[in-house]
């Protein structure tokens, strides 16, 4: 199976600074089927981007992915206390799906 | 806006049986294929099945991760939009908190991103 690892494992930025994540996989991802997700305690876990690039819907600009093959990354501009939460690389190229083991973001 | 609504927490033996239910609205229910992905204490999270509608009333595909394979079932009642997920011969280290999602735009084979989340459902396994 994939193996998808996180860094780092915590991210601690003062608000309006840009958060960078990282994904790496331990095989290629075949047409860049990666996914993040943001997951909040006690709240449903929420799509962010999909296909590595694009938008989920309703999600705003400042989260942006990017990266291709086994390298991805997440942005986040402008950090602000609604932000933090731990966020999640998922790979569905290939069987089974998995998932990284989380990046958690904080503020300063 | 589809929304997602899960049963509540549970605490079971171990050797029992959990059945968790996930209750949809606001979507296609007769075409959405719903996964369950369940997230242990401390660790990733993980992948355990899904479940496939097709033409019919009782017509469904599942597809299962190989490592619940022969413990776990997903059944659906499209007449109340409910999908449920059954695990079975619980262990300790089935304690998790369980997610239904629905699977979402291109995918690889049967691996999907999944855009809606149930708020998720706690499952303790404890003697």
């Amino acid at each position: 199976e994939i193996v998808l690892t996180q860094s780092p494992d915590t991210l601690s930025l003062s608000p309006g600074e840009r958060a960078t994540l990282s994904c790496r996989a331990s095989q290629t991802v075949t047409s860049n089927y990666l996914a993040w997700y943001q997951l909040k305690p006690g709240q449903a876990p929420r799509l962010l981007v999909y296909a590595a690039s694009t938008g989920a819907s309703g999600v705003t600009a400042k989260f942006s992915g990017g990266g291709s093959g086994t390298d991805f990354t997440l942005t986040i501009n402008s950090l602000e206390p609604e932000d933090v939460a731990v966020y999640y690389c998922q790979q569905y190229a290939r069987s089974p799906r998995t998932f990284g083991q989380g990046t958690k973001v904080e503020i300063k | 806006q589809v929304q997602l609504v899960q049963s509540g927490a549970d605490v079971k033996k171990p050797g029992s049986s959990v059945k968790v239910s996930c209750t949809a609205s606001g979507g296609t229910f007769s075409t959405d294929t719903i996964s369950w992905v369940r997230q242990a204490p401390g660790q990733r999270l993980e992948w355990v099945g899904r479940i496939m509608p097709m033409p019919g009333p009782t017509k469904f595909v599942y597809n299962y991760a190989q490592k619940f394979q022969g413990r776990v079932s997903i059944t659906a009642d499209k007449s109340t939009k409910t999908v449920y997920l059954e695990l079975s011969s619980l262990r300790s280290e089935d304690t998790a908190v369980y997610y239904c999602a629905r699977d979402f735009g291109l995918c690889s084979n049967s691996n999907c991103a999944m855009d809606y989340w149930g708020q998720g459902s706690l499952v303790i396994v404890s003697s």
